[in-house]
Formats: C-alpha cells, structure tokens, sequence
C-alpha cells in the first residue's frame, strides 16, 4: 500500500537554528512527494514537490527537502527557523495521477 | 483569480439534518477534489471530479453523502442525516492537468451535535 509516515507528531526550535520535519514513504514505482503547511483557521499551501531530478528542492518561504530513494524519506527542512513558521506540515504523495495521500502531520513550534 | 472559494466556513447542524457545501474552483482548474479531515489527522480523499464527471469516490463516502459538479464550474457536497462522526473539516481542492500539486480552499468546518 502507498503511504506516508510523519514519526514525530510536534517538533520544537528555537527561532534561528535549523528545522527538519521527518518524513518517510512507501509507494509502488516513483514517487511524487509534497510538503503542505496548514496555518490555523487557514487551508492547506503547498510548499514544495519532488517529481524527478535533483534530489534537493526549493520551496517557498526558505524552505527546502531532501529527497532519498535509498532511505524512502522525504525530510522538509529550513536553515534558520523563524516563529512565524509555527504551523502544521503535512507530508504528502501522491497516487493515481490524481489522489493525494497524505501524513498524519507534524506540528512545529517555533519559540523566540 | 481569488483562489478556491469554500462556503459556508462553518456550520453547526442538528444529528440527523442535510448539509450542503458549496466549493467555487479556481476559474481555469478543471480537476476538483473533496477531503475530509478530522482533528489530528491529516486530510482523507473523498472525491474527485473531472469537468462535471466524478471519476473516484472513496469507501469513505457513504451513501449519506453525493457530490456533484454540474457543468464542470463549482461544486457541492450534501451530507444526508448526518452523525456525530460526520463532525469534521471538509477541504475542496482544484488543479488542472499541469499540476501535480492541489490548490486548497479554507475548508466547511462542520460540528454535528
């Protein structure tokens, strides 16, 4: 079965060092992964996607991931974290073309 | 463009009421999609159209609930009698065959009591 694990439910930094948010697949053939964030009262953003090519993608808002066929992860991560990135991430995959699968979600919090 | 629309944004109904949302698409997006997604847990396929044709539907969508799409422009979902468990955000998305990634609305918050 195709899915994506989020292993930490909430993750803490202090504003200023490095993130990384963890995620992990399983899917039939190759992967296309996504980052979501949810702000609260808000809907879903997409942040970045992983198709082919570079194991390394940009996103919005200084954020980055890692893509590692080896390790099946998709770790989201960002060099220097600020308090406005509080929010919910969801990792993502997506099935059929068309279904997006998505993780549990990973809170972050962000403390000046 | 103004994004994907959702209305109401919240709705508080009565176990054994009909509900209907309403999703407005973004104008160009010919693919829409329905999630549910309840407190801790990230959002769960519903549905999905293309143009007025719904191509899937999860086991998740029971016979309480339809959605339709006429003529490809915006969409509904009606909940029938609806549960306690029905409680939850419900999320439309669209995008078009150039995107992988799905544009979301702000969600239908809905409490059933």
């Amino acid at each position: 079965a195709q899915s994506v694990a989020q292993p930490e439910d909430q993750v803490n930094v202090a504003e200023g060092n490095p993130l990384t948010v963890k995620c992990t697949y399983s899917v039939s053939g190759n992967p296309y992964l996504f980052w979501y964030v949810q702000y609260p009262n808000r809907g879903l953003q997409f942040l970045l996607k992983y198709i082919t090519g570079d194991n390394l993608v940009k996103g919005s808002y200084g954020f980055e991931a890692e893509f590692n066929k080896s390790q099946t992860s998709f770790h989201l991560k960002k060099p220097s974290a600020l308090v406005s990135d509080s929010a919910l991430y969801f990792c993502a995959l997506l099935r059929g073309g068309f279904k997006t699968i998505f993780g549990a979600g990973t809170r972050l919090f962000v403390k000046a | 463009d103004t994004g994907v629309s959702q209305d109401p944004r919240h709705k508080i109904t009565k176990r054994g009421q009909n509900v209907t949302f309403r999703c407005d698409p973004i104008s160009e997006h010919n693919r829409l999609y329905w999630y549910r997604q309840t407190l801790g847990q990230g959002p769960e396929f519903l549905t999905y159209f293309q143009n007025e044709a719904q191509l899937e539907k999860s086991r998740l969508l029971s016979d309480r609930f339809s959605a339709e799409r006429p003529k490809g422009s915006f969409s509904t979902l009606e909940i029938q009698r609806t549960e306690q468990g029905d409680s939850a955000m419900y999320l439309c998305a669209s995008n078009s065959g150039g995107h992988t990634e799905a544009f979301f609305g702000q969600g239908t918050r809905l409490t059933v009591v």
